[in-house]
Protein backbone atom coordinates (compact mmCIF):
# COMPACT_ATOMS: atom_id res chain seq x y z
CA UNK A 1 0.00 0.00 0.00
CA UNK A 2 1.28 3.82 -0.89
CA UNK A 3 1.74 5.64 1.80
CA UNK A 4 0.74 9.27 3.00
CA UNK A 5 1.64 11.82 -0.16
CA UNK A 6 2.52 15.23 0.45
CA UNK A 7 3.05 17.76 -2.15
CA UNK A 8 5.22 19.78 -2.72
CA UNK A 9 7.97 18.64 -0.17
CA UNK A 10 9.25 22.23 -0.14
CA UNK A 11 7.79 25.39 -0.56
CA UNK A 12 9.09 29.04 -0.65
CA UNK A 13 6.76 32.17 -0.46
CA UNK A 14 6.68 35.63 0.04
CA UNK A 15 5.36 37.64 3.08
CA UNK A 16 1.17 38.22 2.16
CA UNK A 17 0.88 35.67 -0.54
CA UNK A 18 -0.70 32.45 -0.16
CA UNK A 19 -0.31 28.63 -0.36
CA UNK A 20 -1.93 25.40 -0.87
CA UNK A 21 -0.31 22.27 0.42
CA UNK A 22 -2.20 18.83 -0.69
CA UNK A 23 -2.42 15.50 0.86
CA UNK A 24 -3.17 12.02 -0.22
CA UNK A 25 -3.96 9.99 2.18
CA UNK A 26 -3.47 5.72 2.21
CA UNK A 27 -6.25 4.35 0.39
CA UNK A 28 -9.68 3.23 2.21
CA UNK A 29 -8.50 6.08 4.84
CA UNK A 30 -11.24 8.39 5.32
CA UNK A 31 -9.29 11.10 8.30
CA UNK A 32 -7.00 13.06 7.53
CA UNK A 33 -5.66 15.57 10.17
CA UNK A 34 -3.07 18.77 9.41
CA UNK A 35 -0.49 19.73 11.86
CA UNK A 36 2.40 22.74 11.99
CA UNK A 37 6.06 21.66 13.42
CA UNK A 38 8.39 24.60 14.17
CA UNK A 39 10.81 24.97 16.17
CA UNK A 40 9.67 26.90 18.97
CA UNK A 41 6.34 25.65 19.33
CA UNK A 42 7.01 22.24 18.58
CA UNK A 43 4.33 20.07 16.98
CA UNK A 44 0.77 21.74 17.01
CA UNK A 45 -2.74 20.33 15.81
CA UNK A 46 -4.18 22.16 12.90
CA UNK A 47 -7.71 20.55 12.10
CA UNK A 48 -9.30 17.77 11.10
CA UNK A 49 -11.31 15.92 8.43
CA UNK A 50 -13.65 12.71 8.16
CA UNK A 51 -15.64 12.13 5.27
CA UNK A 52 -15.07 15.75 3.70
CA UNK A 53 -16.61 17.28 6.84
CA UNK A 54 -14.32 19.12 9.30
CA UNK A 55 -14.86 17.46 12.92
CA UNK A 56 -12.14 19.46 14.75
CA UNK A 57 -9.65 22.38 14.61
CA UNK A 58 -6.82 23.86 16.73
CA UNK A 59 -6.67 27.26 18.01
CA UNK A 60 -5.25 28.79 14.64
CA UNK A 61 -6.76 31.91 12.84
CA UNK A 62 -8.91 32.04 10.15
CA UNK A 63 -5.83 32.47 7.40
CA UNK A 64 -5.73 28.65 7.99
CA UNK A 65 -8.25 26.69 6.04
CA UNK A 66 -8.61 23.04 4.71
CA UNK A 67 -10.90 21.27 2.98
CA UNK A 68 -11.62 17.36 2.31
CA UNK A 69 -12.78 15.79 -1.53
CA UNK A 70 -14.67 12.63 -2.03
CA UNK A 71 -11.31 10.90 -2.47
CA UNK A 72 -10.48 11.46 1.21
CA UNK A 73 -7.60 13.93 -0.45
CA UNK A 74 -6.97 16.53 1.43
CA UNK A 75 -5.65 20.30 1.23
CA UNK A 76 -5.28 22.87 3.74
CA UNK A 77 -4.74 26.90 2.42
CA UNK A 78 -2.78 29.34 4.16
CA UNK A 79 -3.45 33.03 3.45
CA UNK A 80 -1.86 36.16 3.98
CA UNK A 81 1.49 34.63 4.88
CA UNK A 82 3.13 35.69 7.90
CA UNK A 83 6.86 35.14 8.07
CA UNK A 84 5.66 33.04 11.31
CA UNK A 85 3.62 30.55 9.35
CA UNK A 86 7.70 29.06 7.92
CA UNK A 87 6.87 25.80 9.43
CA UNK A 88 6.66 21.99 8.68
CA UNK A 89 3.38 20.87 7.70
CA UNK A 90 2.65 17.29 7.69
CA UNK A 91 -0.51 15.67 7.42
CA UNK A 92 -1.74 12.24 8.51
CA UNK A 93 -4.62 9.95 7.80
CA UNK A 94 -5.99 6.98 9.56
CA UNK A 95 -8.70 4.44 8.74
CA UNK A 96 -11.17 5.24 10.91
CA UNK A 97 -12.57 8.11 13.06
CA UNK A 98 -10.02 9.35 15.78
CA UNK A 99 -9.14 8.98 18.88
CA UNK A 100 -8.87 5.36 18.65
CA UNK A 101 -7.36 4.93 15.02
CA UNK A 102 -3.35 4.55 14.49
CA UNK A 103 -1.87 7.59 12.47
CA UNK A 104 0.19 7.51 9.05
CA UNK A 105 2.23 10.51 8.46
CA UNK A 106 3.41 11.91 5.33
CA UNK A 107 7.01 13.34 5.38
CA UNK A 108 5.41 16.76 5.40
CA UNK A 109 5.89 20.01 3.47
CA UNK A 110 8.30 22.20 4.46
CA UNK A 111 6.98 25.76 4.04
CA UNK A 112 9.51 28.73 4.29
CA UNK A 113 8.13 32.47 4.21
CA UNK A 114 10.39 35.32 2.91
CA UNK B 1 1.62 24.96 31.78
CA UNK B 2 1.67 22.41 28.69
CA UNK B 3 -0.93 19.71 28.51
CA UNK B 4 1.77 17.05 27.94
CA UNK B 5 4.97 16.44 29.52
CA UNK B 6 8.16 14.66 28.18
CA UNK B 7 11.23 13.98 30.38
CA UNK B 8 14.24 13.61 29.60
CA UNK B 9 14.29 16.61 26.79
CA UNK B 10 17.80 14.70 25.61
CA UNK B 11 19.24 11.59 26.42
CA UNK B 12 22.52 10.26 25.60
CA UNK B 13 22.97 6.14 25.61
CA UNK B 14 25.11 3.52 24.56
CA UNK B 15 24.06 0.78 22.44
CA UNK B 16 22.55 -2.01 24.50
CA UNK B 17 21.34 0.30 27.33
CA UNK B 18 18.10 0.08 28.00
CA UNK B 19 16.47 3.32 27.76
CA UNK B 20 13.34 5.33 29.31
CA UNK B 21 11.43 7.88 27.87
CA UNK B 22 8.45 9.28 30.18
CA UNK B 23 5.13 11.39 29.22
CA UNK B 24 3.05 13.18 31.83
CA UNK B 25 -0.09 14.89 30.99
CA UNK B 26 -2.89 16.92 32.61
CA UNK B 27 -6.06 16.17 31.27
CA UNK B 28 -8.50 13.57 30.77
CA UNK B 29 -7.45 11.54 27.23
CA UNK B 30 -8.82 9.24 25.38
CA UNK B 31 -5.54 8.13 23.61
CA UNK B 32 -1.78 8.54 23.92
CA UNK B 33 0.14 8.15 20.89
CA UNK B 34 3.92 7.15 20.58
CA UNK B 35 5.92 9.55 17.51
CA UNK B 36 9.09 8.80 16.07
CA UNK B 37 10.52 11.53 14.50
CA UNK B 38 13.96 10.91 12.37
CA UNK B 39 16.33 13.80 11.34
CA UNK B 40 14.63 15.45 7.73
CA UNK B 41 10.95 15.53 9.63
CA UNK B 42 8.97 12.11 8.71
CA UNK B 43 7.20 11.14 11.94
CA UNK B 44 6.29 7.10 12.35
CA UNK B 45 3.37 6.56 14.89
CA UNK B 46 5.08 3.83 17.37
CA UNK B 47 2.06 3.08 19.70
CA UNK B 48 -1.36 4.07 20.25
CA UNK B 49 -2.87 3.57 23.75
CA UNK B 50 -5.37 3.86 25.49
CA UNK B 51 -4.81 1.22 28.51
CA UNK B 52 -2.34 -1.17 29.84
CA UNK B 53 0.80 -1.82 27.42
CA UNK B 54 1.93 -2.83 24.06
CA UNK B 55 5.24 -4.15 22.98
CA UNK B 56 7.04 -4.14 19.57
CA UNK B 57 10.14 -5.82 19.08
CA UNK B 58 12.57 -3.77 21.19
CA UNK B 59 9.73 -1.07 22.28
CA UNK B 60 7.37 -1.31 24.94
CA UNK B 61 4.76 1.39 25.90
CA UNK B 62 2.63 1.51 29.09
CA UNK B 63 0.41 4.01 30.21
CA UNK B 64 -0.77 4.40 33.72
CA UNK B 65 -4.59 6.34 32.94
CA UNK B 66 -4.80 6.79 37.11
CA UNK B 67 -1.74 8.54 37.63
CA UNK B 68 -1.95 10.29 34.04
CA UNK B 69 1.24 8.74 32.69
CA UNK B 70 3.14 6.48 30.03
CA UNK B 71 6.75 5.29 29.46
CA UNK B 72 8.51 4.22 25.99
CA UNK B 73 11.16 2.28 27.04
CA UNK B 74 13.71 0.90 24.39
CA UNK B 75 15.97 -2.41 25.34
CA UNK B 76 19.29 -3.17 23.51
CA UNK B 77 18.97 0.09 21.95
CA UNK B 78 21.02 0.71 18.35
CA UNK B 79 21.78 3.84 16.89
CA UNK B 80 19.44 3.65 14.57
CA UNK B 81 16.82 3.94 17.50
CA UNK B 82 18.19 7.64 17.40
CA UNK B 83 15.59 10.43 16.77
CA UNK B 84 13.17 12.33 18.41
CA UNK B 85 10.38 10.77 20.74
CA UNK B 86 7.38 12.63 20.96
CA UNK B 87 4.22 12.02 23.03
CA UNK B 88 0.76 13.15 21.89
CA UNK B 89 -2.62 12.81 23.66
CA UNK B 90 -6.03 13.06 22.37
CA UNK B 91 -8.44 14.78 24.74
CA UNK B 92 -11.57 15.58 22.69
CA UNK B 93 -11.35 17.28 19.61
CA UNK B 94 -7.77 18.02 20.59
CA UNK B 95 -4.26 17.17 19.53
CA UNK B 96 -1.73 17.79 22.60
CA UNK B 97 2.36 17.46 22.16
CA UNK B 98 5.06 17.09 24.43
CA UNK B 99 7.93 19.19 23.30
CA UNK B 100 9.90 16.10 22.17
CA UNK B 101 13.21 13.32 23.96
CA UNK B 102 15.69 13.90 21.66
CA UNK B 103 17.89 10.57 22.14
CA UNK B 104 21.03 9.54 20.57
CA UNK B 105 22.43 5.99 20.83
CA UNK B 106 26.42 5.96 20.45
CA UNK B 107 27.74 2.86 18.93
Amino acid sequence: KAGVTQTPRYLIKTRGQQVTLSCSPISGHRSVSWYQQTPGQGLQFLFEYFSETQRNKGNFPGRFSGRQFSNSRSEMNVSTLELGDSALYLCASSSREAPNSPLHFGNGTRLTVT
Amino acid sequence: KNEVEQSPQNLTAQEGEFITINCSYSVGISALHWLQQHPGGGIVSLFMLSSGKKKHGRLIATINIQEKHSSLHITASHPRDSAVYICAVRRGNQFYFGTGTSLTVIP
